[in-house]
C-alpha cells in the first residue's frame, strides 16, 4: 500500500485565494483525520471523520475552513479565503477502527501552506 | 481528556538506551497509551501503545506502571536516526469513537 497519500506538498497562495488540500486515505480504513502544525501550537486535530461522516469538527478554527470526505478514498481541506496565520503544515492520518481495540493511525507527509 | 507531561528535551548516546517518561494521571481505566515519533518535516509515525501491560515490538519496548499513572518508551540500542520528537498520547474514547490528541513531546536527540 502507498500509504496516506497528501497532496499538493507545498502550497503557495496570495491572502484572500482559496486553498484546497487532499488526502487519499489507506484503502480499507474507516477513520480520517485532519490536523494542523505550527511552532507555536503544535499539533492540532482540527476534525475527524468516520465512515465518511464528520463525528469532531470542534477542532476547526473558523468558518473559513471546511472538510468534506465524499467517499471512502478521499477528502478535502478547504480555507476560504486564507490568511497569513493559517501557514502551517497540514496533516492527513487515517486508521481502521471503530471503539476499543488497535488505532494504529497513519499520516501523510503533509502539505506545506505559505500565505503570504 | 487525560493529559500527558514529557520533559521538553532529551539527550542520548548513539548505542545506549533511550528512555523516555511521560506522566498521565488522570488517565482512565479504559484510555490506552500510545507513543509516535516525528522525524523532522515528517508525518507522525507509530511506535507502540498498551494499556496495562508491557509492550514490546521491533522498535521499542513500553513499560506501564502498575497505577497506569506513568510509562517509559525504551529504545535498546539508540541510533542517529531515532533523533525526532518523540510524543506521549494518551487516546481519548468519547461517544463511541478514537482520536488521539497530541501534546508538545519530547525532543531526542542522539549523538556519536
Amino acid at each position: 500500500d502507498a500509504g496516506v497519500i497528501q497532496s499538493p506538498r507545498h502550497e503557495v497562495t496570495e491572502m484572500g485565494q482559496e486553498v484546497t488540500l487532499r488526502c487519499k486515505p489507506i484503502s480499507g480504513h474507516n477513520s480520517l483525520f485532519w490536523y494542523r502544525q505550527t511552532m507555536m501550537r503544535g499539533l492540532e486535530l482540527l476534525i475527524y471523520f468516520n465512515n465518511n461522516v464528520p463525528i469532531d469538527d470542534s477542532g476547526m478554527p473558523e468558518d473559513r475552513f471546511s472538510a468534506k470526505m465524499p467517499n471512502a478514498s478521499f477528502s478535502t481541506l478547504k480555507i476560504q479565503p486564507s490568511e497569513p496565520r493559517d501557514s502551517a503544515v497540514y496533516f492527513c492520518a487515517s486508521s481502521k477502527d471503530r471503539g476499543f481495540g488497535n488505532t494504529e493511525a497513519f499520516f501523510g507527509q503533509g502539505t506545506r501552506l505559505t500565505v503570504v | 481528556d487525560a493529559k500527558t507531561t514529557q520533559p521538553p528535551s532529551m539527550d542520548c548516546a548513539e548505542g545506549r538506551a533511550a528512555n523516555l517518561p511521560c506522566n498521565h494521571s488522570t488517565i482512565s481505566g479504559n484510555e490506552y497509551v500510545y507513543w509516535y515519533r516525528q522525524i523532522h518535516s515528517q508525518g507522525p509515525q507509530y511506535i507502540i501503545h498498551g494499556l496495562k501491560n508491557n509492550e514490546t515490538n521491533e522498535m521499542a519496548s513500553l513499560i506501564i506502571t502498575e497505577d497506569r499513572k506513568s510509562s517509559t518508551l525504551i529504545l535498546p540500542h539508540a541510533t542517529l536516526r531515532d533523533t525526532a520528537v518523540y510524543y506521549c498520547i494518551v487516546r481519548v474514547y468519547s461517544g463511541g469513537y478514537n482520536k488521539l490528541i497530541f501534546g508538545a513531546g519530547t525532543r531526542l536527540a542522539v549523538h556519536p
